[in-house]
C-alpha cells in the first residue's frame, strides 16, 4: 500500500531564515505531488504540484520554490521566511483522481 | 471561475442528531468531486469520490450525494467521534483540484 510521509512534523523559524520541508512518497512510481499550505480556518492553496522529476509548476507568487530531485521525493524551500509564511504545509500524492495527504508540517515563523 | 462553497461553516449536533452538509460548486467539466475529513493537525483523509450526478456513496455513518451543481454529507446518528472538519473539493480541467473551506463539525455527547 502507498504511504506518505512529511518531516518535521513541527518547526519554528525566525523571519529571515532558511526554510526546507520535504516529501516522501512509498509503494507508487511517478506520482503527481502537490504541495498545500492551509490557514487557521481556512481551506487548502495549492502552493506547487509536479507531474515528474524536475517538473515544477507554480499556482502563486510566493517566496517559496519546490524541487523533485527524485521520483517520489518532494521538497518545499525557501531562502528567506517571512511572517506570513506561517501555516500547516501539506504534501500530497494522486495516481488517479483524489488524492492522498501527508500528515502535514506545523510552521511558525516568528 | 471555478468555485467551490461549503455550508454552514460550523455545525453544532447533539449525539445521534442527523443532519448534513453542503458543498455546491461552479466548475466547467466535473472530473470527480472528493470529500475528506481532517481532524485538528492531521492532514485530509480520503472519504469518497463522486462523479456523475444522481451517485451515492456511503460508509458508516456517512452517505454522500452529488447533484449538477452541489453535493451533500449526510451524517446520520452521529458519534462524537465523528467531531472533525469536512473538506470538499472538486477537480475540474487538466490536474488542478479546487478545495472548499470547509465544515467543521462538532458532536455533543
Amino acid at each position: 500500500s502507498q504511504t506518505i510521509h512529511q518531516w518535521p512534523a513541527t518547526l519554528v523559524q525566525p523571519v529571515g531564515s532558511p526554510l526546507s520541508l520535504e516529501c516522501t512518497v512509498e509503494g507508487t512510481s511517478n506520482p503527481n505531488l502537490y504541495w498545500y499550505r492551509q490557514a487557521a480556518g481556512r481551506g487548502l492553496q495549492l502552493l506547487f504540484y509536479s507531474v515528474g522529476i524536475g517538473q515544477i509548476s507554480s499556482e502563486v507568487p510566493q517566496n517559496l520554490s519546490a524541487s523533485r530531485p527524485q521520483d517520489r521525493q518532494f521538497i518545499l524551500s525557501s531562502k528567506k521566511l517571512l511572517l506570513s509564511d506561517s501555516g500547516f504545509y501539506l504534501c500530497a500524492w494522486n495516481g488517479g483522481y483524489e488524492q492522498y495527504f501527508g500528515p502535514g508540517t506545523r510552521l511558525t515563523v516568528t | 471561475e471555478d468555485q467551490v462553497t461549503q455550508s454552514p461553516e460550523a455545525l453544532r449536533l447533539q449525539e445521534g442528531e442527523s443532519s448534513s452538509l453542503n458543498c455546491s460548486y461552479t466548475v466547467s467539466g466535473l472530473r470527480g468531486l472528493f470529500w475528506y475529513r481532517q481532524d485538528p493537525g492531521k492532514g485530509p483523509e480520503f472519504l469518497f469520490t463522486l462523479y456523475s450526478a444522481g451517485e451515492e456513496k456511503e460508509k458508516e455513518r456517512l452517505k454522500a450525494t452529488l447533484t449538477k451543481k452541489e453535493s451533500f454529507l449526510h451524517i446520520t446518528a452521529p458519534k462524537p467521534e465523528d467531531s472533525a472538519t469536512y473538506l470538499c473539493a472538486v477537480q475540474a480541467r487538466a490536474s488542478k483540484i479546487i478545495f472548499g473551506s470547509g465544515t467543521r463539525l462538532s458532536i455533543r455527547p
